[in-house]
Order: C-alpha cells, then structure tokens, then sequence
C-alpha cells in the first residue's frame, strides 16, 4: 500500500461523454502526476501538477484537463470521450519536484468508453 | 518513446535468482536508471534506482556497467509473488516536468513452482 488513493475503482461511461477521476496522495506529497495505460502497454504520462499548478504534460489533447486542490488531492476531467479512452488511469504522487524521489502510484480506475 | 529495451518475457524457478537485463545504450550523464515493476491490476510499484554505482535494497539489487550502457536488475530468491511487469527507465534525477517517468512495454517475468 502507497497511501495513493483513487475513485472510483471502475467506471464505464458512453462515447462523447465526460468523466472525472480523482485521486488523493501520500501525505507530504505536494506533486501528483496522471498516466494512462492502454491494454497491454506501459503507462503513458498525461500531465503533471505541482503547488495547484500544471507544470508538464505529455502528449494527450486539451480535451484531457486537470486540478489540483490545496490538499494537494487532484482530479482528471476527460471531455468528449473516445473508444481509445478505454484505459487504466494511474496518478502518482511524490514530495517535491527535486531530488532522487521515487513516485508513488495508486491502484488505478478503470474506464470504460462503450 | 523509451529510450530502454527489455526482453518481452522471462520465465525463472522459484527460489532461484532472477536477472533482468535492460539496455540504455542513448542514456544521457544526468539520468539515472530507475525500475519498476507492476503486478496484474495493480499500480507500478518503485524498486530501485541508481546512477553508475551497483545499488541493493532489500527488494533487489541493482546492477550497472561501467559505461552506463545496460543494467541488470537482480531478484536473489524470486517468488511466486515476484510474477509482474518490471520496467526499466532512464529519467533525470530532478523535479518538474521532466521528472516524470517514460515507460516502455517491460519485461514480463514468470516465476514458475
């Protein structure tokens, strides 16, 4: 166990919808990052917060948006949903944006796009 | 894209050492070489890192040529729970945004009985 939380656990939802995920982490960690893992392949990162702030992001279109609330908790809205959003999303969270930090990943959710 | 190569799939008996070659062979002087794995369902689990001095902990040892080219991590007496997706990465030991991790495909180890 990390201390990364995530809601909800699954979720299926219908194209062109949109959905919010959450993620609450470890304590003391004040960076969380967003990855997306497609069936069968290593996570990709989405982007990352820092301090309430965006401050990275991957390749993933605008219609993928996030916060981060002053509890350092985050959330991930994807507007718009496509079939090719089917995925495990992971946050990870780690203290700080400098030094030889590990990241700490939660279980996942599990969306759905039908 | 990744910038390290793994084996797709390794089978290792129980009790037995498991050694996991990766090769990084584009790896820059300031990244450092970090490992992860990922049990089914679960979030990727940090191992170990290093830079070019061999590393242990007590989950695995860490392995690194002197040209900084390849590595080797080492599980000394694999279990059936060491079944899992490990990953090697080269990411920059800092912060912000480019602190966070390229994940190829890994290597899909198989502890057998």
């Amino acid at each position: 166990e990390t201390g990364v939380t995530q809601s909800p656990t699954h979720l299926i939802k219908t194209r062109g919808q949109q959905v919010t995920l959450r993620c609450s982490s470890q304590s003391g960690h004040n960076t969380v990052s967003w990855y997306q893992q497609a069936l069968g392949q290593g996570p990709q990162f989405i982007f990352q917060y820092y301090r309430e702030e965006e401050n990275g992001r991957g390749n993933f279109p605008p219609r993928f948006s996030g916060l981060q609330f002053p509890n350092y908790s985050s959330e991930l809205n994807v507007n718009a949903l496509e079939l090719d959003d089917s995925a495990l999303y992971l946050c990870a969270s780690r203290p700080g944006t400098g030094g030889a930090y590990e990241q700490y990943f939660g279980p996942g959710t599990r969306l759905t796009v039908t | 894209d990744a910038k390290t190569t793994q084996p797709p799939s390794m089978d290792c008996a129980e009790g037995r050492a498991a050694n996991l070659p990766c090769n990084h062979s584009t790896i820059s002087g300031n990244e450092y070489v970090y490992w992860y794995r990922q049990i089914h369902s679960q979030g990727p689990q940090y191992i170990i890192h290093g830079l070019k001095n061999n590393e242990t902990n007590e989950m695995a040892s860490l392995i690194i040529t002197e040209d900084r080219k390849s590595s080797t991590l080492i599980l000394p007496h694999a279990t059936l729970r060491d079944t899992a997706v490990y990953y090697c990465i080269v990411s920059p030991n800092y912060g912000g945004s480019q602190g966070n991790l390229i994940f190829g495909k890994g290597t899909k180890l198989s502890v057998k009985p």
